[in-house]
């Protein structure tokens, strides 16, 4: 079955600075990746997706790249802020076939 | 209120004991999943059902037991709890499919002593 590897597991950044996590799939028919954002306290919330047909989808500070050669996506966060500040977690899928198998996560610390 | 919404939030039982743990959604979503929480595990699924009466194992099944006789409803059951199912466990809700738009609850905090 499906493997997501996620790093970095732990993440610490200057308010301001950008943050990259990045994640590593093993099944080439995954072709679903979306990121969750965990608050302490509360369940996994989405903040952004991508599909296998496209290669980079942003929404404001958040985006998403994705290389399906290489079987790895990742999250980039620019002009963080400590808002941002949570546990972050990649998966994949085959759309629509499979649930999502997600990574270990990533806590991210954004220092004021 | 509409949501999805679990119980208990805390629970501590004793090695052994049977325990239950109830997961609620309003929006008649077809698929429901659970999910566990671990320190350097992440999120691993246990069980999933795409409707009523229909459900399917996850990565880590084993010791659990789920049923949904309602459509709004997924609970699940720890037979025989043991210490390793300490944990934080999730249910999700999906509209559509297997992997798009899950819409987590807030979680269940498990203590097994």
């Amino acid at each position: 079955g499906e493997n997501v590897e996620q790093h970095p597991s732990t993440l610490s950044v200057q308010e301001g600075d950008s943050a990259v996590i990045k994640c590593t799939y093993s099944d080439s028919a995954s072709n679903y990746f979306p990121w969750y954002k965990q608050e302490l306290g509360k369940g996994p919330q989405l903040i952004i997706d991508i599909r296998s047909n496209v290669g980079e989808k942003k929404d404001q500070r958040i985006a998403v790249t994705l290389n399906k050669t290489a079987k790895h996506f990742s999250l980039h966060i620019t002009e963080t802020q400590p808002e941002d500040s949570a546990v972050y977690f990649c998966a994949a899928s085959i759309s629509g076939n499979t649930p999502l198998v997600f990574g270990k996560g990533t806590r991210l610390s954004v220092i004021a | 209120d509409a949501g999805i919404t679990q119980s208990p939030r805390y629970k501590i039982t004793e090695t052994g004991r049977q325990v239950t743990l109830m997961c609620h959604q309003t929006w008649s979503h077809s698929y429901m999943f659970w999910y566990r929480q671990d320190l350097g595990h992440g999120l691993r699924l246990i069980y999933y059902s795409a409707a009523a009466d229909i459900t399917d194992k996850g990565e880590v099944p084993d010791g659990y037991v789920v049923s949904r006789s309602k459509t709004e409803n997924f609970p699940l059951t720890l037979e025989s709890a043991t210490r390793s199912q300490t944990s934080v466990y999730f249910c999700a809700s999906s509209e559509s499919d297997r992997s798009y738009g899950y819409t987590f609850g807030s979680g269940t905090r498990l203590t097994v002593v």
